[in-house]
């Protein structure tokens, strides 16, 4: 069965500094993975996906993902933090190739500070 | 454009009530789904709909309802809501099942309290 663990509930860091999430997956057949953001009292918004294509991902707001199989990595980064990234993150692998029926890592919430 | 639209925002039920929360999107959208989000546990599928008429459970159905007479509508029923049932509650659709097709839209959840 796929999961994905997200490495740290809480991670806090200051504007301006660097932002990395950890997330990894287990899969038995080439995944297709996604990071979503959730801003407070809202739902989910996609931020970005892969899809077997290139492994450095790029999505909004100035995140990125790179695909490591050899690591059954898909770790999220943004190379400098703003205030209003403040939110929670969650990754997510398709067990079934599409957009659907995602399976969920328990998020970690992002802080930033002055 | 209103989206994905949940009501009640907020909903506070006594152990044995029921209740249905409603899901709604003006999309067009095949698919629908509903989640359950828990502290340290990300979003788990409740019930998932791929098409008026066609429900199927996902990875935790038990003590929740579904049915899908329109493709707009989707409602989720808890027929005597438990404590354990406390959480907040999305739903999410998209136009198919495919990863061609665009990314699922989600609601704004609701906010679900059984004591």
């Amino acid at each position: 069965a796929q999961s994905v663990t997200q490495l740290g509930s809480h991670v806090s860091v200051s504007e301006g500094a660097l932002v990395l999430l950890r997330c990894n997956y287990s899969s038995s057949v080439p995944p297709y993975l996604f990071w979503y953001v959730q801003y407070p009292n809202q739902g989910l918004q996609l931020l970005l996906k892969y899809t077997s294509a290139a492994t450095l991902v790029k999505g909004i707001n100035g995140f990125e993902a790179e695909f490591k199989k050899s690591e059954t990595s898909f770790h999220l980064t943004k190379p400098s933090a703003h205030m209003s990234d403040a939110a929670e993150y969650f990754c997510a692998v398709s067990p079934s190739g599409g957009y659907n029926k995602l399976i969920f890592g328990a998020g970690t919430r992002l802080a930033v500070h002055p | 454009n209103a989206g994905v639209t949940q009501t009640p925002k907020f909903q506070v039920l006594k152990t044995g009530q029921s209740m249905t929360l409603q899901c709604a999107q003006d999309m067009n959208h095949e698919y629908m789904s509903w989640y359950r989000q828990d502290p340290g546990m990300g979003l788990r599928l409740i019930h998932y709909s791929v098409g008026a008429g066609i429900t199927d459970q996902g990875e935790v159905p038990n003590g929740y309802n579904v049915s899908r007479s329109t493709t707009e509508d989707f409602p989720l029923r808890l027929l005597s809501a438990a404590p354990s049932q406390t959480s907040v509650y999305f739903c999410a659709s998209s136009p198919g099942t495919g990863v061609s097709n665009s990314p699922l839209h989600f609601g704004n959840g609701t906010r679900l309290t059984v004591t």
